[in-house]
C-alpha cells in the first residue's frame, strides 16, 4: 500500500541551527503540506504545496520556514534558526490524484528536539 | 475563522459500553474527517464524510454528519482496549488546498477490562 514517508524519524538539534525535515509523498499525489504537533496538544496546519508553490500557510509558517520540492519525489519543510519552541512531531501529507476531494494521508512523523 | 471543537477531551470506558464523541464546528465546509493517532504515532483516517446525513462505519465505530448542525459524531459500540486511543475530527479549510485541515484538540479515549 503506498505511504508517505518522513526522515528523519527523530532530530536532536541546537537552538538556532538549521534542520531540513524530509518527506516522500505517495507517488501521483498533488498536493502536500506539512503539520505539526507540538506534544500532547492538537495537530496544526502549516503549509500547502500544489503546483510547485505554496498555495496555503497558517500564521505559524513564518519566515523562518521554508518548503521546497527539490525533485519530482522528495517535499522539505526547511526551519532556518530554531527555537525551543519548534520542538515539535512534524508530519508531512499528500492528497489529491487529480480530483477534488480526496483525503490527506500522513506520514509516521519526525520529531524534533530543539535543546 | 473556521474551530472545531471536540468534546469530552478524556473519556474513560469500559469493555462493552458504548459513547459518542461530538465535533461541533463553525463554519460552513464540504469536508469532514476522523483520524486516530496512537501515542507517539501518525494520524490513521478512520473515516471521510462528504455530505450532509453521511454515516460511515468500520468495526465498532461508526460516524456521522449533520453539515446544518455543523456536527459529527464518533459512537463506539460495544468497546474493547484495543480502541483506546486519541480521535481527531478535522474539517477542510477551504481554499484551493484540500488538506489544509482545521483538527480538533482530540478525545483521548481509554477503555478498561
Amino acid at each position: 500500500e503506498p505511504e508517505v514517508t518522513q526522515t528523519p524519524s527523530h532530530q536532536v538539534t541546537q537552538m538556532g541551527q538549521e534542520v531540513i525535515l524530509r518527506c516522500v509523498p505517495i507517488s501521483n499525489h498533488l498536493y502536500f503540506y506539512w503539520y505539526r504537533q507540538i506534544l500532547g496538544q492538537k495537530v496544526e496546519f502549516l503549509v500547502s504545496f500544489y503546483n510547485n508553490e505554496i498555495s496555503e500557510k497558517s500564521e505559524i509558517f513564518d519566515d523562518q520556514f521554508s518548503v521546497e520540492r527539490p525533485d519530482g519525489s522528495n517535499f522539505t519543510l526547511k526551519i532556518r534558526s530554531t527555537k525551543l519552541e519548534d520542538s515539535a512531531m512534524y508530519f508531512c501529507a499528500s492528497s489529491g490524484q487529480g480530483t477534488m476531494n480526496t483525503e490527506a494521508f500522513f506520514g509516521q512523523g519526525t520529531r524534533l528536539t530543539v535543546v | 475563522e473556521l474551530k472545531v471543537e471536540q468534546n469530552p477531551l478524556f473519556l474513560s470506558m469500559q469493555e462493552g459500553k458504548n459513547y459518542t464523541i461530538y465535533c461541533n464546528y463553525s463554519t460552513t465546509s464540504d469536508r469532514l474527517y476522523w483520524y486516530r493517532q496512537d501515542p507517539g504515532k501518525s494520524l490513521e483516517s478512520l473515516f471521510v464524510l462528504l455530505s450532509n446525513g453521511a454515516v460511515k462505519q468500520e468495526g465498532r465505530l461508526m460516524a456521522s454528519l449533520d453539515t446544518k448542525a455543523r456536527l459529527s459524531t464518533l459512537h463506539i459500540t460495544a468497546a474493547v482496549h484495543d480502541l483506546s486511543a486519541t480521535y481527531f475530527c478535522a474539517v477542510a479549510g477551504g481554499g484551493g488546498s484540500q488538506g489544509n485541515l482545521i483538527f480538533g484538540k482530540g478525545t483521548k479515549l481509554s477503555v478498561k477490562p
